[in-house]
């Protein structure tokens, strides 16, 4: 099974400022196709998982330009270019192209400091 | 607008059974393989199964295999979970997640398992 790890897995970061999340895979995640299946998620307190970011680098629906997702292989970046309130939660990466089974990372806490 | 509902969860007993029910609308439903997606309290996420548009493949994280069964009904545009032999570990919140990239969540359905 592909192991996604995270870094790091507490981030305090100001209002206004930026932040970054790592997410590394145990093997690399481009698929026979040549396509990655890498995605990003967002859990707010108290809510659903929704997706940020799909296929690296590809902004969901509604979400805010702010949040941008980068990498290839098996390192991958998501990117808040400045840290609103509304950011806190925990952020996980995902894998499927070497599915099943699906894998998460363990999950980044997104705090205001 | 595409909505996810789970239904069907609860307090069981260890090795009791539940299923759980996830109606799906404003979603092509049948043109799309359905996944379950648990969080155990105050955990991370953990993908538990998957199945294909039309229920030609199931997948399961082995934790589940030979307990846990997904199926649906394409006419109901509806996600089924029989889990059976249940246990204290299977205690989470259980998701209905479209397609396997996750695209759109339900509020998820509370399991306990515990005497």
């Amino acid at each position: 099974d592909v192991v996604m790890t995270q870094s790091p897995l507490s981030l305090p970061v100001p209002l206004g400022q930026p932040a970054s999340i790592s997410c590394r895979s145990s093997q690399s995640l481009v698929g026979s196709d040549g396509n990655t299946c890498f995605h990003w998620f967002q859990q707010r307190p108290g809510h659903s998982p929704r997706r940020l970011i799909y296929r690296v680098s590809n902004r969901d629906s509604g979400v805010p330009d702010r949040f941008s997702g980068s990498g290839s292989g098996t390192d991958f970046t998501l990117k808040i270019s400045r840290v609103e309130a509304e950011d806190v939660g925990v952020y996980y990466c995902m894998q499927c192209t070497h599915w099943p089974p699906i894998t998460f990372g363990q999950g980044t806490r997104l705090e205001i400091k | 607008e595409v909505q996810l509902v789970e239904s069907g969860g609860g307090l069981v007993q260890p090795g009791g059974s539940l299923r759980l029910s996830c109606a799906v609308s404003g979603y092509t439903f049948n043109n799309n393989a359905m996944t379950w997606v648990r969080q155990a309290p105050g955990k991370g996420l953990e993908w538990v199964a998957t199945i294909l548009r039309d229920g030609s493949g199931k997948f399961y994280v082995g934790s589940v295999k030979e307990r846990f069964f997904i199926s649906r009904d394409n006419s109901k545009s509806t996600l089924f979970l029989q889990m059976n032999t249940l246990r204290a570990e299977d205690t989470a919140i259980y998701y209905c997640v479209t397609g396997h990239w996750l695209d759109y969540w339900g509020q998820g359905t509370l399991v306990t398992v515990s005497s």
